[in-house]
Protein backbone atom coordinates (compact mmCIF):
# COMPACT_ATOMS: atom_id res chain seq x y z
CA UNK A 1 0.00 0.00 0.00
CA UNK A 2 1.61 3.44 -0.93
CA UNK A 3 2.08 5.96 1.72
CA UNK A 4 1.48 9.45 2.17
CA UNK A 5 2.79 11.21 -1.22
CA UNK A 6 3.63 14.80 -1.00
CA UNK A 7 4.73 16.93 -3.33
CA UNK A 8 6.79 19.17 -4.37
CA UNK A 9 9.40 17.90 -1.90
CA UNK A 10 11.90 20.76 -1.98
CA UNK A 11 10.76 24.00 -3.77
CA UNK A 12 12.50 27.76 -3.17
CA UNK A 13 10.18 31.16 -3.18
CA UNK A 14 10.89 34.43 -2.98
CA UNK A 15 8.71 37.03 -0.30
CA UNK A 16 5.96 38.38 -1.34
CA UNK A 17 4.99 34.85 -3.62
CA UNK A 18 2.64 31.97 -2.76
CA UNK A 19 3.14 28.42 -3.17
CA UNK A 20 0.46 25.57 -3.43
CA UNK A 21 1.59 22.29 -1.59
CA UNK A 22 -0.13 18.70 -2.65
CA UNK A 23 -1.14 15.79 -0.51
CA UNK A 24 -2.13 12.28 -1.58
CA UNK A 25 -3.38 10.30 1.21
CA UNK A 26 -3.31 6.40 1.77
CA UNK A 27 -6.00 4.59 -0.38
CA UNK A 28 -9.13 4.87 1.76
CA UNK A 29 -7.84 7.22 4.22
CA UNK A 30 -10.53 10.05 4.58
CA UNK A 31 -8.94 12.53 6.69
CA UNK A 32 -6.10 14.41 6.01
CA UNK A 33 -3.96 16.74 8.28
CA UNK A 34 -1.07 19.68 7.27
CA UNK A 35 1.58 20.09 9.80
CA UNK A 36 4.53 22.85 9.79
CA UNK A 37 7.70 21.95 10.84
CA UNK A 38 10.58 24.35 12.53
CA UNK A 39 13.45 23.91 14.29
CA UNK A 40 12.19 26.72 16.86
CA UNK A 41 8.45 25.86 16.97
CA UNK A 42 8.67 21.82 16.17
CA UNK A 43 5.44 20.66 14.82
CA UNK A 44 2.50 23.08 14.65
CA UNK A 45 -0.75 22.26 13.66
CA UNK A 46 -2.14 23.63 10.77
CA UNK A 47 -5.47 22.26 9.57
CA UNK A 48 -7.54 19.05 9.39
CA UNK A 49 -9.92 18.02 6.59
CA UNK A 50 -12.03 14.77 6.40
CA UNK A 51 -14.72 14.54 3.49
CA UNK A 52 -13.76 18.20 2.38
CA UNK A 53 -14.44 19.75 5.32
CA UNK A 54 -12.10 21.60 7.36
CA UNK A 55 -12.88 19.97 11.00
CA UNK A 56 -10.01 21.95 12.98
CA UNK A 57 -8.00 24.70 12.85
CA UNK A 58 -4.23 25.93 14.31
CA UNK A 59 -3.05 29.42 14.86
CA UNK A 60 -2.07 30.71 12.03
CA UNK A 61 -2.66 33.73 9.61
CA UNK A 62 -5.45 33.64 7.13
CA UNK A 63 -2.21 33.74 4.50
CA UNK A 64 -2.58 29.83 5.39
CA UNK A 65 -5.56 28.23 3.53
CA UNK A 66 -6.20 24.58 2.73
CA UNK A 67 -8.83 22.12 1.09
CA UNK A 68 -9.83 19.22 0.76
CA UNK A 69 -10.95 17.21 -2.54
CA UNK A 70 -13.91 14.12 -3.18
CA UNK A 71 -11.23 11.62 -3.31
CA UNK A 72 -9.42 12.94 -0.35
CA UNK A 73 -6.56 14.70 -2.05
CA UNK A 74 -5.49 17.71 0.26
CA UNK A 75 -3.45 20.69 -1.23
CA UNK A 76 -2.34 23.79 1.18
CA UNK A 77 -1.70 27.36 0.09
CA UNK A 78 0.68 30.00 1.43
CA UNK A 79 -0.03 33.54 0.09
CA UNK A 80 2.70 36.66 0.31
CA UNK A 81 5.28 34.37 1.77
CA UNK A 82 7.61 35.65 4.57
CA UNK A 83 10.65 34.86 5.52
CA UNK A 84 9.48 32.76 8.70
CA UNK A 85 7.70 30.70 6.39
CA UNK A 86 10.59 28.72 5.70
CA UNK A 87 9.96 25.68 7.00
CA UNK A 88 8.78 21.48 6.50
CA UNK A 89 5.44 21.18 5.88
CA UNK A 90 4.28 17.57 6.75
CA UNK A 91 0.56 16.31 5.38
CA UNK A 92 -0.38 12.91 7.17
CA UNK A 93 -3.57 10.95 6.84
CA UNK A 94 -5.79 8.61 8.96
CA UNK A 95 -8.75 6.15 8.25
CA UNK A 96 -11.19 8.29 10.46
CA UNK A 97 -11.03 11.93 11.97
CA UNK A 98 -10.39 12.06 15.65
CA UNK A 99 -7.16 9.67 15.95
CA UNK A 100 -3.97 10.86 16.98
CA UNK A 101 -2.46 7.70 15.05
CA UNK A 102 -1.41 9.47 12.08
CA UNK A 103 0.88 8.62 8.97
CA UNK A 104 3.07 11.11 8.04
CA UNK A 105 4.29 12.02 4.14
CA UNK A 106 8.16 12.67 4.21
CA UNK A 107 6.88 16.91 3.91
CA UNK A 108 7.55 19.73 1.19
CA UNK A 109 10.56 21.70 2.37
CA UNK A 110 9.76 24.97 1.47
CA UNK A 111 12.09 28.00 1.69
CA UNK A 112 11.69 31.37 1.27
CA UNK A 113 14.29 34.00 0.20
CA UNK B 1 -0.37 27.08 29.09
CA UNK B 2 -0.33 24.18 27.64
CA UNK B 3 3.15 22.41 26.94
CA UNK B 4 4.56 19.54 25.84
CA UNK B 5 8.11 19.17 27.26
CA UNK B 6 11.23 16.68 27.00
CA UNK B 7 13.50 16.21 30.15
CA UNK B 8 16.46 15.67 27.87
CA UNK B 9 16.60 17.05 24.50
CA UNK B 10 19.55 14.69 23.40
CA UNK B 11 20.15 10.79 24.54
CA UNK B 12 22.97 8.56 23.80
CA UNK B 13 23.07 5.18 24.36
CA UNK B 14 25.05 1.89 23.86
CA UNK B 15 23.86 -0.60 21.27
CA UNK B 16 22.19 -3.53 23.04
CA UNK B 17 20.86 -1.17 26.11
CA UNK B 18 17.38 0.15 27.11
CA UNK B 19 16.40 3.93 26.31
CA UNK B 20 14.04 6.06 28.49
CA UNK B 21 12.88 9.06 26.96
CA UNK B 22 10.73 11.53 29.12
CA UNK B 23 8.01 13.91 28.39
CA UNK B 24 6.28 16.20 30.94
CA UNK B 25 2.69 17.82 29.93
CA UNK B 26 0.47 20.30 31.43
CA UNK B 27 -3.00 19.94 30.54
CA UNK B 28 -4.30 18.01 32.91
CA UNK B 29 -7.48 17.59 30.07
CA UNK B 30 -5.58 15.61 27.95
CA UNK B 31 -6.81 12.42 27.74
CA UNK B 32 -4.57 10.79 24.90
CA UNK B 33 -0.92 10.24 24.27
CA UNK B 34 0.96 9.42 21.33
CA UNK B 35 4.94 8.69 20.62
CA UNK B 36 6.28 9.00 17.10
CA UNK B 37 9.66 8.64 15.67
CA UNK B 38 10.96 10.73 12.88
CA UNK B 39 14.14 9.81 11.12
CA UNK B 40 16.02 11.97 9.02
CA UNK B 41 14.62 13.08 6.09
CA UNK B 42 11.74 11.48 6.62
CA UNK B 43 7.99 12.09 8.49
CA UNK B 44 7.02 11.49 11.94
CA UNK B 45 6.21 7.56 12.36
CA UNK B 46 3.49 6.67 14.97
CA UNK B 47 5.00 4.17 17.33
CA UNK B 48 2.63 3.77 20.02
CA UNK B 49 0.29 5.37 21.45
CA UNK B 50 -1.71 5.22 25.42
CA UNK B 51 -5.18 6.70 26.64
CA UNK B 52 -5.82 8.17 29.90
CA UNK B 53 -7.77 5.38 31.46
CA UNK B 54 -4.36 2.78 31.09
CA UNK B 55 -0.62 3.48 33.01
CA UNK B 56 0.91 1.13 30.92
CA UNK B 57 0.97 -0.32 27.46
CA UNK B 58 3.60 -2.34 25.86
CA UNK B 59 4.51 -2.85 21.89
CA UNK B 60 6.93 -4.74 19.99
CA UNK B 61 10.11 -3.49 22.20
CA UNK B 62 8.69 -0.31 23.38
CA UNK B 63 6.56 0.54 26.86
CA UNK B 64 4.99 3.40 27.28
CA UNK B 65 4.26 4.56 31.00
CA UNK B 66 2.05 7.19 32.00
CA UNK B 67 1.81 9.18 35.42
CA UNK B 68 -0.90 11.22 35.96
CA UNK B 69 -0.42 12.40 39.05
CA UNK B 70 2.78 14.08 37.85
CA UNK B 71 2.00 14.53 34.51
CA UNK B 72 4.59 12.51 33.25
CA UNK B 73 5.08 10.03 30.36
CA UNK B 74 8.10 8.05 29.29
CA UNK B 75 8.79 5.60 26.22
CA UNK B 76 10.96 2.87 27.20
CA UNK B 77 13.06 0.89 24.30
CA UNK B 78 14.69 -2.14 24.94
CA UNK B 79 17.65 -3.19 23.65
CA UNK B 80 18.38 -0.39 21.51
CA UNK B 81 19.57 -1.18 18.22
CA UNK B 82 21.40 1.47 15.67
CA UNK B 83 18.09 1.57 13.64
CA UNK B 84 16.25 3.42 16.54
CA UNK B 85 18.63 6.31 16.29
CA UNK B 86 16.08 9.39 15.30
CA UNK B 87 13.99 12.30 16.93
CA UNK B 88 11.49 10.92 19.68
CA UNK B 89 8.42 12.98 19.72
CA UNK B 90 5.62 13.13 22.32
CA UNK B 91 2.01 14.30 21.87
CA UNK B 92 -0.72 14.98 23.46
CA UNK B 93 -4.37 15.24 22.46
CA UNK B 94 -7.54 16.49 23.97
CA UNK B 95 -11.17 16.12 22.97
CA UNK B 96 -10.12 13.31 20.63
CA UNK B 97 -9.75 15.87 17.48
CA UNK B 98 -6.06 15.88 15.63
CA UNK B 99 -6.72 19.97 16.07
CA UNK B 100 -5.80 19.04 19.73
CA UNK B 101 -2.77 17.21 19.02
CA UNK B 102 0.35 19.16 20.64
CA UNK B 103 3.53 18.11 19.84
CA UNK B 104 6.73 18.23 22.01
CA UNK B 105 9.90 19.21 20.84
CA UNK B 106 11.70 15.83 20.24
CA UNK B 107 14.49 14.10 21.93
CA UNK B 108 17.09 12.68 19.86
CA UNK B 109 18.27 9.50 20.43
CA UNK B 110 21.76 8.12 19.25
CA UNK B 111 22.82 4.73 19.47
CA UNK B 112 26.56 3.98 19.31
CA UNK B 113 27.33 0.45 17.83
Amino acid sequence: KAGVTQTPRYLIKTRGQQVTLSCSPISGHRSVSWYQQTPGQGLQFLFEYFSETQRNKGNFPGRFSGRQFSNSRSEMNVSTLELGDSALYLCASSRQANTGELFFGEGSRLTVL
Amino acid sequence: GESVGLHLPTLSVQEGDNSIINCAYSNSASDYFIWYKQESGKGPQFIIDIRSNMDKRQGQRVTVLLNKTVKHLSLQIAATQPGDSAVYFCAENYGGSQGNLIFGKGTKLSVKP
